[in-house]
């Protein structure tokens, strides 16, 4: 079953706001990977999270690996219309990855 | 750049039938994953593989078989469609790390009907 919480389960952006999601688990990760999937395509890496806490930016995007190795989030600054899609978080322990159910970011019209 | 292709983007089936989903990788990755999206439940591993031949299974193996014969194809076979196995089906694969597998590298998805 679903091990990750992922938090929130959707949420309205207008264009120029910061965002903000995470993830939380009762169990520690060893690797916290943030993915983004767009309409009818697959989910593609946006950053990977390999210490616990690391701090790692790409872009407008900056994700952190939580100090107890069971949480992650996610904050996109200055948000744009192509941010819209679904981003997931995923956790990696043992041989494989866990992924939370997704959050949706929508735009406000 | 990693790619991974699925065979379909669309696929309608009829109850009963036998469905092939067919994946390629095409960067020599050792690593090659199945997993199902369903609205609000995320990616469930079906199966997965390490090597040529190799295969473990998931979360949700029942109703799936895999084949792996060649190390850049993956296959997914449900044995028996069920109107229950309506999904998004992605592929992915990758290396192995020095933490073993993490970054995953995902097709653009089959999306199967079973009617």
């Amino acid at each position: 079953g679903q091990q990750l919480n992922q938090s929130p389960q959707s949420m309205f952006i207008q264009e120029g706001e910061d965002v903000s999601m995470n993830c939380t688990s009762s169990s520690i990760f060893n690797t916290w990977l943030w993915y983004k999937q767009d309409p009818g395509e697959g989910p593609v890496l946006l950053i990977a999270l390999y210490k616990a806490g690391e701090l790692t930016s790409n872009g407008r995007l900056t994700a952190q690996f939580g100090i107890t190795r069971k949480d992650s989030f996610l904050n996109i600054s200055a948000s744009i219309p192509s941010d819209v899609g679904i981003y997931f978080c995923a956790g990696h322990r043992g041989n494989k990855l866990v992924f939370g159910a997704g959050t949706i970011l929508r735009v406000k019209s | 750049d990693v790619k991974v292709t699925q065979s379909s983007r669309y696929l309608v089936k009829r109850t009963g039938e036998k469905v092939f989903l067919e994946c390629v990788q095409d960067m020599d990755h050792e690593n090659m994953f199945w997993y199902r999206q369903d609205p609000g439940l995320g990616l469930r591993l079906i199966y997965f593989s390490y090597d040529v031949k190799m295969k473990e299974k998931g979360d949700i193996p029942e109703g799936y078989s895999v084949s792996r014969e060649k190390k850049e194809r993956f296959s997914l076979i449900l044995e028996s469609a069920s109107t229950n196995q309506t999904s998004m089906y992605l592929c992915a694969s990758s290396l192995w790390g020095s933490g073993g597998i993490y970054e995953q590298y995902f097709g653009p998805g089959t999306r199967l009907t079973v009617t």
